[in-house]
This record gives structure tokens, sequence and C-alpha cells, in this order.
């Protein structure tokens, strides 16, 4: 079954710091693979996402994420984080079911706080 | 992308009450999702509302207790209902791509009492 794991609950970084967060996928086939954001009291909007080709994908906000198909990981980062980067960052793939119903199997969020 | 709304941002209701909740698409979307999102936790699908058929839910969801109506490509509507305070939860609506990538709405933010 198609499961997506991101091993860190919660991170704190520095402002001005880099910032990488882990993602792990369990999926069958070439997976499209997704980073949200969501920030305090906010919807969740849309990082970036991979669906083939470049393995390096670059997204808004200044993130990037890599797609390691031999290590069935999708990290995001960013090079230097700001103050405004506090949030909640869910990772995940997409997964086809019979019907053509198209949904998404989600991580459980990896919490990050920035210290000034 | 989309631009999503959805009504109303918020409410409190009373326990054995109903809450319908609306979402409203910019343009016309086939696929929708409805979530359920816990404080502090990640995104739990409810069901899939695409246009012209019936909602297929998950696993711990029933038609009795959210039952979905879909009436056009722009619109739908979650309804809460026989509320308990376990109901009290974040619900999100999105709209979904053929790339399977999602847009999602601000939420409604519920609380039961």
């Amino acid at each position: 079954a198609q499961s997506v794991t991101q091993p860190d609950i919660h991170i704190t970084v520095s402002e001005g710091a880099s910032l990488e967060l882990r993602c792990n996928y369990s999926y069958g086939a070439t997976p499209y693979l997704f980073w949200y954001v969501q920030s305090p009291g906010q919807g969740l909007q849309l990082l970036l996402k991979y669906f083939s080709g470049d393995t390096l994908v670059q997204g808004i906000k200044g993130f990037e994420a890599e797609f390691k198909r031999s290590q069935s990981s999708f990290n995001l980062r960013k090079p230097s984080v700001h103050w405004s980067d506090a949030a909640e960052y869910f990772c995940a793939v997409g997964a086809w079911e019979a019907g053509n119903n198209r949904k998404l199997i989600w991580g459980l969020g990896t919490s990050l706080a920035v210290n000034p | 992308s989309a631009v999503i709304s959805q009504k109303p941002s918020r409410d409190i209701c009373q326990r054995g009450t109903s809450l319908t909740i609306q979402c409203q698409v910019d343009s016309q979307v086939t696929m929708m999702f409805w979530y359920r999102q816990q404080p502090g936790q990640s995104l739990t699908l409810i069901a899939t509302a695409n246009q012209g058929s019936e909602a297929t839910y998950e696993s711990g969801f029933v038609i009795d207790k959210f039952p979905i109506s879909r009436p056009n490509l722009t619109f739908s509507t979650l309804t809460v209902s026989n509320m308990s305070p376990e109901d009290s939860s974040i619900y999100l609506c999105s709209v979904g791509r053929m790339g399977y990538e999602q847009y999602f709405g601000p939420g409604t933010r519920l609380t039961v009492t």
C-alpha cells in the first residue's frame, strides 16, 4: 500500500540557517510527489511538485526538493530560512484508484519553528 | 491553480445539530475532495466528490454522517450531521487537477459544544 513517512515531527532552526525536511514514500510505480505548507491559521499551499524529468524541482518561496528513486525520498530544502517559514510542512504522494479516482496520500507533517 | 472559498469560515454548534459547509471554486473542476484535519494533525480524506457521480467515501466515513452534494462543476457541500464534540475539527475542501495536485480552500473551523 502507498504510504508517506515524514520522520521528523518537529524541527527548530535558526533564521538564516539551511533547512532540510525529510520525506520517504512507498509506491509501486513512478510517484507523483508534492510538498505543501500550512502556515498558522491558514489553508494549505502547494510549494512544489514532481511528476517526471529533472529530479531537482524548484518551488515557491525559495524551496526546492530532490527526488531520489533509489532512496524513495523527496526531501525539501531551503538554503536560508526566514522567520516567516515557520509552519507545518506536509509531503504527499499521488495515488490512483479504480474508477479513475486520484487522491493524495499524506505524511503526518513536520512542524518547523524558526529561532530569531 | 484555482481560487476556492468556503463558508462558513468557522462556527460553534451544539451537539445533535447539523452544519452544512459550502465550497465554491472560480473555475470548473471535475474532482473535489473533502478532508478533516484535527488540531495539530495531518489531513484525513473524508470523500471524493466528482460531478455526475455519487461521492466516494473513505473507510470510517459514511454518507449518513457526512452527506455530500455536488450539483455542478464549481460547487459542493459537506454536511456534518448529528454532531458530537468529536466532530470538532477543521474541514477543508480541495479541487484536483489531472496531475494529482490539489488546491485547497481556507477551511472551516468547527467547534461542537
